[in-house]
């Protein structure tokens, strides 16, 4: 069945380090995916999205680019704020509008 | 521009009661989707609504029942319920693209419902 996969957390980095976080699917057709960000006791946010294959989504310094090949997504920022620290929730779009998420990666900068 | 809204935010309630929650969503959406995130956990799709009717549905139990009103808000209703049950519920509005492709969800800041 349709799934997705994120490198499992906490993650925890120094300011300024390069971050990548992992985020693999399995899906039938060609869904769209998404980063979503999740700051303590709020809902979600949406990062940034990617609707076909070699598309790269980027906002606030953050990039993914969509891999039909080897079917991935990973998130990255070349360089990582305090403010940065949340979890990261990576998901798939599937035709007829459900959204599929995994689990979810908690990301904590230290400064 | 107001983005999507849910009351309420937190909600206590006890086994075997009925709750009511609701969102409206984003200005120029016109579909409604509920997911439920439990603690720790990714959040799950429950049901979508567009047009007035449940369009999707994921695997959750009859307990779980929504409503679309003609302006594009929503209710999600959760009858008899149970410990489990406790989780952040959140809200998601879209915009219905051209045939049934499915535009950007964006979300809600969800309710937190505690059952004890």
């Amino acid at each position: 069945g349709d799934s997705v996969t994120q490198m499992e957390g906490p993650v925890t980095l120094s300011e300024e380090a390069f971050l990548t976080i992992n985020c693999t699917y399995t899906a039938t057709g060609y869904p769209s995916l998404f980063w979503y960000v999740q700051y303590p006791g709020e809902g979600l946010q949406l990062l940034l999205k990617a609707t076909k294959a070699d598309d790269k989504g980027s906002n606030k310094g953050f990039e993914a680019t969509y891999r039909k090949e080897t079917t991935s997504f990973h998130l990255e920022k070349g360089s990582v704020q305090v403010s940065d620290s949340a979890v990261y929730f990576c998901a798939l779009l599937l035709q007829g509008g459900k959204l599929i998420f995994g689990q979810g990666t908690e990301l904590s900068v230290k400064p | 521009d107001a983005g999507v809204t849910q009351s309420p935010t937190h909600l206590i309630k006890t086994r075997g009661q009925q709750v009511t929650l609701r969102c409206s969503p984003k200005s120029g959406h016109d579909t409604v989707s509920w997911y439920q995130q439990a603690l720790g956990q990714g959040p799950q799709f429950i049901f979508q609504y567009y047009e007035e009717e449940e369009r999707q549905r994921g695997n959750f139990p009859d307990r779980f029942s929504g409503h679309q009103f003609p302006n594009y808000s929503s209710e999600l209703n959760v009858n008899a319920l149970l410990l489990g049950d406790s989780a952040l519920y959140l809200c998601a509005s879209s915009r219905m693209g051209e045939g049934i492709t499915q535009e950007t969800q964006y979300f809600g800041p969800g309710t937190r419902l505690l059952v004890l």
